[in-house]
């Protein structure tokens, strides 16, 4: 199993333009958690899934920002329209159930974004 | 609301000494407590974790301790070494599928 895949590992964009983020989770998990880290706000919780439904978009910054999980396995965070300050690494993050066995949330590589 | 907070922010160390990184949560159910390290410009990664069923956990250098009534845990790393050097997150459940992250600590192990 290669984990988490992200993509791109880098996006330069600018203002205004749209930006789709791209996961993969760990096969046979079923949490899908989008963190959002930058210097000054740390790690970001943005939205997170669980069995390909939303449970809490709380964390969601803007009406910009849209997230979809069209199945088990993939799902896409979306910035339209991208502002500079959205500059930040984005990491899809997958985990099993917590109620037994290692249940930490596994990270992909994250996507370094730069908004200029 | 859920938070967690972890200090100190940073910490540096002689290499071969001891570090301890704590976090309390706010949660009284949170049941999972996982531990990452985060190299620079890489992936946090789970190093350790503890649930609340269990007061102490131990893997080679690294243990974790919880103080579920204090509602407290701690990391400690034993014998530092220069690939210690790092951020370390803690985190908590909140429910049973969300995380709770720390703000993180710059561990520097000075050689």
């Amino acid at each position: 199993d290669a984990g988490v895949i992200q993509s791109p590992r880098h996006e330069v964009t600018e203002m205004g333009q749209e930006v789709t983020l791209r996961c993969k989770l760990i096969s046979g998990h079923n949490s899908l958690f989008w963190y959002r880290q930058t210097m000054m706000r740390g790690l970001e919780l943005l939205i997170y899934f669980n069995n390909n439904v939303p449970i809490d978009d709380s964390g969601m910054p803007e009406d910009r920002f849209s997230a979809k999980m069209p199945n088990a396995s993939f799902s896409t965070l979306k910035i339209q329209p991208s502002e500079p300050r959205d500059s930040a690494v984005y990491f899809c993050a997958s985990s099993p159930r917590t109620g037994g066995g290692k249940a930490g949330a596994f990270f992909g590589q994250g996507t370094r974004l730069t908004v200029v | 609301g859920e938070n967690v907070e972890q200090h100190p922010s940073t910490l540096s160390v002689q290499e071969g000494d001891s570090a301890v990184i704590k976090c309390t949560y706010s949660d009284s159910a949170s049941n999972y407590f996982p531990w990452y390290k985060q190299e620079l410009g890489k992936r946090p990664q789970l190093i350790i974790d503890i649930r609340s069923n269990v007061g102490e956990k131990k893997d080679q250098r690294i243990a974790v301790t919880l103080n579920k009534t204090a509602k407290h845990f701690s990391l400690h790393i034993t014998e530092t070494q220069p690939e210690d050097s790092a951020v370390y997150f803690c985190a908590a459940s909140i429910g049973t599928y969300k995380y709770i992250f720390g703000t993180g600590t710059r561990l520097k192990v000075l050689a």
